[in-house]
């Protein structure tokens, strides 16, 4: 079974300033997928960031990116410079491709202030 | 090109009542999903379709939930009668993976339904 852990249900960071949320996993797999969504108020859900389990080299997105240690099973998402709009609801999320077993699992979310 | 799109967007029930959620996935994508979010706890896989047949469903909490994809287009979750616990969040996602490459699933913006 899939496990994935956020342990900060808030966070706050100052405008413009850098942030890290943390996001720790459990599987058994070998071949997964890792993944942060943001959910600003009142909208919907989209993805920020992907990584492949495979692959070594940390995932970027512009002002974000992820420091992912494969063998601590730990996943934190860093957003340099914040800004306004990045005020949103975090969700970590881990995702393994079994034919008949594909779905993510979510952490309990991180929600983020932006203090201008 | 239009989102996944949910409805109504807010639901308020009294116990033991039946509600119907809607989800219309984006045009052309084959995989629907439903997820559920309790408050202030971890998003939840409920279901996953492939067009028409339900290819992962391990994730229904019991027999009062009733999903089904209409030709492989539109999907509804029922619930009757519906209980206190079934107060959350219903999310619904899509997803196109013609040859069973990881796709990404595009979230609509979920039904707060609330059992009083």
């Amino acid at each position: 079974a899939q496990t994935v852990t956020q342990s900060q249900p808030e966070m706050s960071v100052q405008e413009a300033e850098t942030v890290t949320l943390s996001c720790t996993y459990d599987t058994s797999e070998s071949d997964y997928y890792l993944f942060w969504y943001k959910q600003p108020p009142s909208r919907q859900m989209i993805l920020v960031i992907r990584q492949e389990a495979y692959k070594q080299q940390n995932a970027t997105e512009n002002r974000f990116s992820v420091n992912f240690q494969k063998a601590a099973k730990s996943f934190s998402l860093k957003i340099s410079d914040s800004q306004l709009g990045d005020a949103a609801m975090y969700f970590c999320a881990s995702f393994i491709s079994n034919f008949g077993n594909e779905k993510l699992t979510f952490g309990t979310g991180t929600r983020l202030t932006i203090i201008p | 090109e239009a989102g996944v799109t949910q409805f109504p967007s807010h639901s308020v029930i009294e116990k033991g009542q039946t509600v119907t959620l809607r989800c219309d996935p984006i045009s052309g994508h084959d995989n629907l999903y439903w997820y559920r979010r309790v408050m202030g706890k971890e998003i939840k896989f409920l279901l996953h379709f492939v067009k028409e047949s339900k290819q992962d469903e391990s994730g229904m909490p019991n027999n009062r939930f009733l999903a089904e994809r209409t030709g492989g287009t539109y999907s509804t979750l029922k619930v009757q009668p519906a209980e206190l616990e079934d107060s959350g969040v219903y999310f619904c996602a899509s997803s196109q993976a013609p040859d069973r490459i990881l796709s990404e699933q595009y979230f609509g913006p979920g039904t707060r339904l609330t059992v009083t």
